[in-house]
C-alpha cells in the first residue's frame, strides 16, 4: 500500500524567503503527482500535477520537481508572500485513481 | 464554468439520525471520488465513482455508509444512524480521466 509522507509538518518563514516543501512516497510506479493547497476550512486547490514521465513543472512562483526512481517529489515557492500562509498536500494516485495523501506540510508566511 | 459545488457547507445531526451529502462535479467530468478529512489528520479516500457505477470503495466502512452516482443528478454521500466519530470534513472531487483532481469546499458533518 502507498504510503506519503510530508516533511516538516509545520514551518514559518519570514516574507521574502524561498523555501522548499517534501514528499516522499513508498511505491514509485506512479502515474503522476499532484500539489494541493488547503486554506483553513476551505476545500483544497489543486497547483501542480507532474506526470511520471516528466522532472518538473513550473506555476508563476510555484516549482515541483518529481524524482520517481527515489520517490520524493518538492515543491520550491520562490520569494514567499503572507497570502502564501496555507497547508500544502502531495497526493499520489494509484492504479485505481485512487489518491493517497500526504498529512500536509502547514506553513506561515511573516510578513 | 462552476467548479466542483458541494452542499451542505454544515451540516448537524443527533446520533442515529441519516446524513445526505452532495456534490455536483465540474461540468464533463464522469468522475467523483469521496474523502474524509478527520481533525488534525490527512485526507483519506472513501470512494470513487463513474456515472452508475462504483469502481473502487476500499475506503468505505462497511456498515451505515453507501454512495451513488446516478445517470441524472449529483453524487450522494449517505451515511446511516451516524455516531460522534462521523463527525469530520466530507470532500468531493471530480476529474477527467488521467487529469487533476478539483475539489469542491466540503461538507463539515457535527454529530451532537
Amino acid at each position: 500500500k502507498q504510503e506519503v509522507t510530508q516533511i516538516p509538518a509545520a514551518l514559518s518563514v519570514p516574507e521574502g524567503e524561498n523555501l522548499v516543501l517534501n514528499c516522499s512516497f513508498t511505491d514509485s510506479a506512479i502515474y503522476n503527482l499532484q500539489w494541493f493547497r488547503q486554506d483553513p476550512g476551505k476545500g483544497l486547490t489543486s497547483l501542480l500535477l507532474i506526470q511520471s514521465s516528466q522532472r518538473e513543472q513550473t506555476s508563476g512562483r510555484l516549482n515541483a520537481s518529481l524524482d520517481k526512481s527515489s520517490g520524493r517529489s518538492t515543491l520550491y515557492i520562490a520569494a514567499s508572500q503572507p497570502g502564501d500562509s496555507a497547508t500544502y498536500l502531495c497526493a499520489v494516485p494509484n492504479t485505481g485513481n485512487q489518491f493517497y495523501f500526504g498529512t500536509g506540510t502547514s506553513l506561515t508566511v511573516i510578513p | 464554468n462552476a467548479g466542483v459545488m458541494q452542499n451542505p457547507r454544515h451540516l448537524v445531526r443527533r446520533r442515529g439520525q441519516e446524513a445526505r451529502l452532495r456534490c455536483s462535479p465540474m461540468k464533463g467530468h464522469s468522475h467523483v471520488y469521496w474523502y474524509r478529512q478527520l481533525p488534525e489528520e490527512g485526507l483519506k479516500f472513501m470512494v470513487y465513482l463513474q456515472k452508475e457505477n462504483i469502481i473502487d470503495e476500499s475506503g468505505m466502512p462497511k456498515e451505515r455508509f453507501s454512495a451513488e452516482f446516478p445517470k441524472e443528478g449529483p453524487s450522494i454521500l449517505r451515511i446511516q444512524q451516524v455516531v460522534r466519530g462521523d463527525s469530520a470534513a466530507y470532500f468531493c472531487a471530480s476529474s477527467l480521466a488521467d487529469s487533476p483532481l478539483h475539489f469542491g469546499n466540503g461538507t463539515r458533518l457535527t454529530v451532537t
